[in-house]
């Protein structure tokens, strides 16, 4: 069966910081992959999707990055994090873009 | 651009009473899916409608596609604790993402 990762669960990083989130999907091929934020109490925002190895779509425009460096494997990168980057992190993947998406437990992001 | 809104906000009822929330698109949709995410844990998938005024029933979840494909309703009978947290509806754009519905959070009071 499918499984994914994320992690750390939660983390606690000081303004200016740099972050690296990783995803890891096991069990299917070729997923698409995407990244989301949830500020508290509210919507999910769609930060980047990749339909396969080193293709990255960019939603919103902000310091933050992506890559898909293998199949199975997505990570949310930033150089200098900002307060308004907290909130809480989700990973999901699907097996097309029509397919319901699986999320990972997130990522608890608190800046300082 | 496309946007998804759900009604109401927040909802809070007695233990088994009844619960409905509502999804509104500002476009036609091919397909519409549900989502439950508890509190402090991440969205999980419940269903998802293709056909045009599609209903489907899991447990005492009912769930409605609009005949013109732009909303959908999720009621659930005779809410129960485990029903607590908030639902999302999620519409594709696109061939390869979904834009989720702004979510109606459900509280149960026992």
């Amino acid at each position: 069966s499918q499984t994914i990762h994320q992690w750390p669960a939660t983390l606690v990083q000081p303004v200016g910081s740099p972050l690296s989130l990783e995803c890891t999907v096991e069990g299917t091929s070729n997923p698409n992959l995407y990244w989301y934020r949830q500020a508290a109490g509210r919507g999910l925002q769609l930060l980047f999707y990749s339909v396969g190895i080193g293709q990255i779509s960019s939603e919103v425009p902000q310091n933050l990055s992506a890559s898909r460096p293998q199949d199975r494997q997505f990570i949310l990168s930033s150089k200098k994090l900002l307060l308004s980057d907290s909130g809480f992190y989700l990973c999901a993947w699907s097996t097309s873009g029509d397919q319901p998406q699986h999320f990972g437990d997130g990522t608890r992001l608190s800046i300082l | 651009g496309q946007q998804v809104m759900q009604i109401p906000q927040y909802q809070h009822v007695q233990e088994g009473e009844d619960f409905t929330t509502y999804c509104n698109s500002s476009t036609t949709l091919s397909n519409i899916q549900w989502y439950k995410q508890r509190p402090g844990g991440h969205p999980v998938f419940l269903i998802q409608l293709v056909k045009s005024g599609e209903v489907k029933k899991q447990k005492r979840l009912t769930f409605q596609f609009g005949e013109a494909k732009k909303n959908s309703s999720l009621h659930i009978t005779a809410t129960q604790t485990t029903d607590v947290g908030t639902y999302f509806c999620a519409g594709p754009v696109g061939t390869y993402k979904y834009i989720f519905g702004t979510g109606t959070r459900l509280k149960v009071l026992a």
